[in-house]
């Protein structure tokens, strides 16, 4: 079945610099994958999609890249704000089905003033 | 608009007893989903529905039924509430399902089972 893997240590990171989460998945080739945001105590929301085909994507200070061979997506937040702290989850289409998402379990960002 | 709404926020129950989660969605989504997080498992999915009148299992459905009588709604029940149940639950409403969509998230219901 298929796997995925964000590190479930927190990312405790300083004010303006660059914070990149990964998400690992296993055993298939997902044609897509989302990123989304948890605050404590709210439900995630949606903050990018990348296709199969593409390399990289962005989105203000978001930039977010797929690599199918690495198997692996790398969440970057570039010039960070202590308003950047939450919980980043990464989302691919379980294989064969494309009407529903897997989720990683997140990785906690922190950024400190 | 609203967006997902979830009802009720916080409940505690004890063993054995039911009750029924309430979500409603006001963008005309054709899709909804229940989704149950626990801490570092992440969010699973429980049952969906993928328009008024159908539901299908998910990830961890047993202990959980639904129905989607209409549209707008969809209900999560516990028949016989277990420990192990104790979770937030989320509610969540999709568009169309497709190959890119997104999800649309509530936000939550607290449930402890004692």
């Amino acid at each position: 079945s298929q796997k995925i893997e964000q590190n479930s240590e927190a990312l405790n990171i300083q004010e303006g610099k660059t914070a990149t989460l990964t998400c690992n998945y296993t055993n298939y080739s997902p044609a897509y994958l989302q990123w989304y945001r948890q605050d404590p105590g709210r439900g995630p929301v949606f903050l990018l999609l990348i296709r199969e085909n593409e390399k990289e994507k962005r989105k203000e200070r978001l930039k977010v890249t797929f690599d199918t061979t690495l198997k692996q997506s790398l969440f970057h937040i570039t010039a960070s704000q202590p308003a950047d702290s939450a919980t980043y989850l990464c989302a691919l289409p379980p294989s064969g089905g494309y009407n529903k998402l897997i989720f990683g379990a997140g990785t906690r960002l922190a950024v400190h003033p | 608009n609203a967006g997902v709404t979830q009802t009720p926020k916080f409940r505690v129950l004890k063993t054995g007893q039911s009750m029924t989660l309430l979500c409603a969605q006001d963008m005309n989504h054709e899709y909804m989903y229940w989704y149950r997080q626990d801490p570092g498992m992440g969010l699973r999915l429980i049952h969906y529905s993928v328009g008024e009148g159908t539901t299908a299992k998910g990830e961890v459905p047993d202990g959980y039924n639904v129905s989607r009588l209409k549209k707008q709604n969809f209900l999560l029940g516990l028949e016989s509430a277990a420990p192990s149940q104790t979770s937030v639950y989320f509610c969540a409403s999709s568009y169309s399902g497709g190959d890119t969509d997104t999800q649309y998230f509530g936000p939550g219901t607290r449930l402890t089972v004692l």
